[in-house]
């Protein structure tokens, strides 16, 4: 089993500024990983697949990269509404599909 | 447009047996991989099981042998029976469809909470 570490459990930003998540595979899983946003009360909604590809209808504002066991969401120009979990998945090796454990990002 | 739509959680004793649905619109399950995804209260996400198109499935080491996922072309609607639960199956159900067959999940439904309590 793949497991996913995300860093750092829970990040603090200010508005406008940028955030920049982790998450670390515990063994390569090329580029086939992707990363979700949970506010409270709600579904998880797909934001990065591929390392690096948008999902339909998510602002320019959010960007992923890396690849085999190190990656990184950016968000850039912080907003209110960003304010959420974010997690990390990886669909390389499976079953079973593996999640990270989540970072809290909070807006200051 | 693509809705799930989960129903079927609640208060069950341990030992007990429940069955979700997840009532699909905008695409046909049938041509989708679709799994089960839990988060126990306050936790993260945990992948229970996926079936693929061709009905193959796969679950979690942590139900494997209790929960049995399936579908029924007929009513477009996927299912979870979740027999023998426990108390740590404690946990708001999604379904979710994945994309391009892989499994990154482009759609989720609401949720449905499941309780095992005595």
């Amino acid at each position: 089993e793949i497991v996913m570490t995300q860093s750092p459990a829970t990040l603090s930003v200010s508005p406008g500024e940028r955030a920049t998540l982790s998450c670390r595979a515990s063994q390569s899983v090329s580029s086939n990983l992707a990363w979700y946003q949970q506010k409270p009360g709600q579904a998880p909604r797909l934001l990065i697949y591929g390392a690096s590809t948008r999902a339909t209808g998510i602002p320019a504002r959010f960007s992923g990269s890396g690849s085999g066991t190190d990656f990184t969401l950016t968000i850039s120009s912080l907003q209110s509404e960003d304010s959420a979990v974010y997690y990390c998945q990886q669909y390389n090796n499976w079953p079973p599909i593996t999640f990270g454990q989540g970072t809290r990002l909070e807006i200051k | 447009e693509v809705q799930l739509v989960e129903s079927g959680g609640g208060l069950i004793q341990p030992g007990g047996s429940l069955r979700l649905s997840c009532a699909a619109s905008g695409f046909t399950v049938s041509s989708n991989y679709m799994s089960w995804v839990r988060q126990a209260p306050g936790k993260g996400l945990e992948w229970v099981s996926v079936i693929y198109t061709t009905g193959t499935t796969y679950y979690a080491d942590s139900v494997k042998g209790r929960f049995t996922i399936s579908r029924d072309n007929s009513k477009n609607t996927l299912y979870l029976q979740m027999n023998s639960l426990r108390a740590e199956d404690t946990a708001v159900y999604y379904c979710a469809k994945a994309y391009d067959f892989w499994p990154k999940f482009d759609y989720w439904g609401q949720g449905t909470l499941v309780t095992v309590s005595s």
